[in-house]
């Protein structure tokens, strides 16, 4: 079946650095969407990606799905505390678009 | 607009017992999931629902059952609660096509 795999699971950074999270998917996808997820929270939506090879910002901010639409990164420049707290991908298969699979996320811990 | 709204937000089941997690929408979704958080593990799909009436697998059904008699609730049964059903469940919906997935705020479940 369709899986998502996203690395590291972990990253603890120092305030100013920049981090990346990857996320693989094992079947091509209609879309990727990325989420947040503060401690003790629910998940909250980000930014979708549609189209192959598509990059959108938001200010600090950058995500990028491959040109096969089988993977996707997210990256920040320049970490701050407040980006503290667990990011997911998630994407919807070409052949399946109702089920919704996330990866196991990345947790990023940020010392100020 | 309250959004997604699961009951309760927090349950102690003993082994054996079993208990039915609300989730309710008012958004006029088709599309609906449950998830299970276990703690500092990713978003495993347990049951997903296009539509009323229509309900499907995810990775890990087994322990529970689904029904989506009306586009609003898709509630979560869990027949005979073990301790491996301890976790944090959320539920969420979606509109068709690229949209987002909004998320309730959880329900903390601990079999004892």
């Amino acid at each position: 079946g369709q899986q998502v795999m996203q690395i590291p699971q972990y990253q603890h950074v120092q305030e100013g650095e920049d981090f990346t999270t990857y996320c693989n998917s094992s079947t091509t996808l209609s879309n990727i969407q990325w989420y947040k997820q503060r401690p003790g929270g629910h998940p909250v939506f980000l930014i979708q990606l549609v189209k192959s090879g598509e990059v959108k910002k938001q200010k600090r901010l950058t995500f990028q799905f491959g040109e096969a639409k089988k993977n996707s990164s997210l990256h920040i420049t320049a970490t701050q505390t407040t980006d503290v707290g667990t990011y997911f991908c998630a994407g919807r298969s070409s052949s399946n678009t109702g089920k919704l699979i996330f990866g196991q996320g990345t947790t990023l811990q940020v010392k100020p | 607009n309250a959004g997604v709204t699961q009951t309760p937000k927090f349950r102690i089941l003993k082994i054996g017992q079993s208990m039915t997690l609300q989730c309710a929408q008012d958004m006029n979704h088709n599309y609906m999931y449950w998830y299970r958080q276990d703690p500092g593990m990713g978003l495993k799909l347990i049951y997903y629902s296009v539509g009323a009436g229509i309900t499907d697998k995810g990775e890990v059904p087994n322990g529970y059952n689904v029904s989506r008699s009306t586009t609003e609730d898709f509630p979560l049964r869990l027949e005979l609660a073990a301790p491996s059903q301890t976790s944090v469940y959320f539920c969420a919906s979606k509109g068709g096509g690229n949209t987002e997935a909004f998320f309730g705020q959880g329900t903390r479940l601990t079999v004892v």
